[in-house]
């Protein structure tokens, strides 16, 4: 049931690009993307729900097939700010539960 | 707009020992989340509250933690007897009605290390 992010690890460049994916076996009403800086909280970057409709950062951009269950989170032209890791989040039941990922480490080199 | 407030933010206890932990949503939110997140791994959901109610308990340990909201605002979560395994960071979050698609906040975190 939880989601299975790839990759597990990037290292990237400054400037770089990344895309971090997110995939479920169930069906999905939303998917949320978070990022967690070492020893703080999850900071919310985006939402993608059933339908197309998106909310969230305006520097970030994802995108969630329907057909495969599957979000995609793209990180263009990276900062070293970027650096943390993210997880998605899969919402199926229409509650607000999320199930998460095991996150994907993402490290932006000067 | 203050965020989630959580405290302690650090807690050392022994084995068979009992903490609790306390969380003051977002003012307004209706819904209450508290999250287990053992290092490494995504948050997991423990509880979930919608005002006093509770919404989703089914992965809370329920021999060892629980969890209440009284007055449908602040909560507290109480781990007895603790146990080794438990060492993890307890997150708490809100978000403002618990409907689809509705952003959940996180606080800070309770860093629990049980010896």
């Amino acid at each position: 049931q939880q989601p299975v992010q790839s990759p597990q690890a990037v290292i990237l460049r400054e400037g770089e690009d990344a895309v971090i994916n997110c995939s479920s076996s169930k069906a999905l009403y939303s998917v949320h993307w978070y990022r967690q800086k070492h020893g703080e909280a999850p900071v919310f970057l985006m939402i993608l729900l059933k339908g197309g409709e998106q909310k969230g950062h305006d520097k970030i951009s994802a995108s969630f097939n329907e057909k495969k269950q599957q979000s995609s989170l793209y990180l263009t032209a990276s900062q070293l700010s970027y650096s943390g890791t993210y997880f998605c989040g899969t919402e199926r039941g229409g509650t607000g539960k999320l199930i998460f990922g095991q996150g994907t480490t993402l490290q932006v080199k000067p | 707009e203050a965020g989630v407030a959580q405290s302690p933010r650090y807690k050392i206890i022994e084995k068979r020992q009992s903490v609790a932990f306390w969380c003051n949503p977002i003012s307004g939110h209706a819904t209450l989340y508290w999250y287990q997140q053992i290092l490494g791994q995504g948050p997991k959901l423990l509880i979930q509250f919608q005002n006093n109610g509770v919404v989703d308990d089914s992965q809370l340990p329920k021999d060892r933690f629980s969890a209440e909201r009284l007055k449908g605002v602040d909560s507290t979560l109480k781990i007895q007897p603790a146990k080794l395994e438990d060492s993890a960071v307890y997150l708490c979050a809100s978000s403002d009605s618990g409907r689809v698609g509705d952003t959940q906040y996180f606080g800070p975190g309770t860093r629990l290390t049980v010896l």
